[in-house]
């Protein structure tokens, strides 16, 4: 399978703890992204990565996030000292930015990682 | 600030009817809209994606249409079917942003 991953899935824990997620994406794709999506929501995005550069940070990427794309590959986005409002469905995009300044590019999401703080 | 607005926030249709979705955005000065198909605890599935220079965009029994003047987009599902139940979410890209605004989405439900 060729597409964007993401792992875990699902995961639980408990308020104050730290959680990492992962994602893969296509291997050719130069851009990174990762949303938030609550309940009943449409994503927001979060931050984005060309290669390995953090380009954009959207203001709901608290100082208790963290994300990193170290070798312009696959990236990881961290949250420390968990709350219980950073519940949500956390997804992963990649697409392929070529040059010539047009912004064609279609994004291709990953399954998502939900996340439940208790 | 873009705000994508989608209305309505549910459909329920039976088998075999065409039916519309609607998406309204703010700020016409976008570069494309996307709509996206998203099945329960899923990822997001592109289904298609208007240039701001075009007018519409067909795949199969998928026709959306762009209007960036008046702000709105629609997309018209042919002969609905029960795999077709699914959230449709519509996004817009603007120039020079690279996040996308996207609506709260549309619910929808195909009876056979």
């Amino acid at each position: 399978d060729t597409g964007v991953s993401q792992n875990p899935r699902h995961k639980i824990t408990k308020r104050g703890q730290n959680v990492t997620f992962r994602c893969d994406p296509i291997s050719e794709h130069n851009r990174l992204y990762w949303y938030r999506q609550t309940l009943g929501q449409g994503p927001e995005f979060l931050t984005y990565f060309q290669n390995e550069a953090q380009l954009e940070k959207s203001r709901l990427l608290s100082d208790r996030f963290s994300a990193e794309r170290p070798k312009g590959s696959f990236s990881t986005l961290e949250i420390q000292r968990t709350e219980q409002g950073d519940s949500a469905m956390y997804l992963c995009a990649s697409s392929l930015r070529t040059s010539g300044g047009d912004w064609k590019e279609t994004q291709y999401f990953g399954p998502g990682t939900r996340l439940l703080v208790l | 600030k873009q705000e994508v607005t989608q209305i309505p926030a549910a459909l329920s249709v039976p088998e075999g009817e065409n039916l519309v979705l609607n998406c309204s955005f703010t700020d016409s000065a976008i570069y494309n809209l996307q709509w996206f198909r998203q099945d329960p605890g899923k990822g997001l599935t592109s289904l298609l994606l208007i240039q701001s220079s075009q007018r519409e965009q067909t795949s199969g029994r998928l026709n959306a249409s762009l209007d960036k003047s008046s702000g709105r987009s629609t997309l018209y599902i042919a002969a609905s079917q029960p795999g077709d139940s699914a959230t449709y979410l519509c996004a817009v890209s603007e120039p020079y942003n690279n996040d996308m605004r996207f609506g709260a989405g549309t619910r929808l439900t195909v009876k056979p």
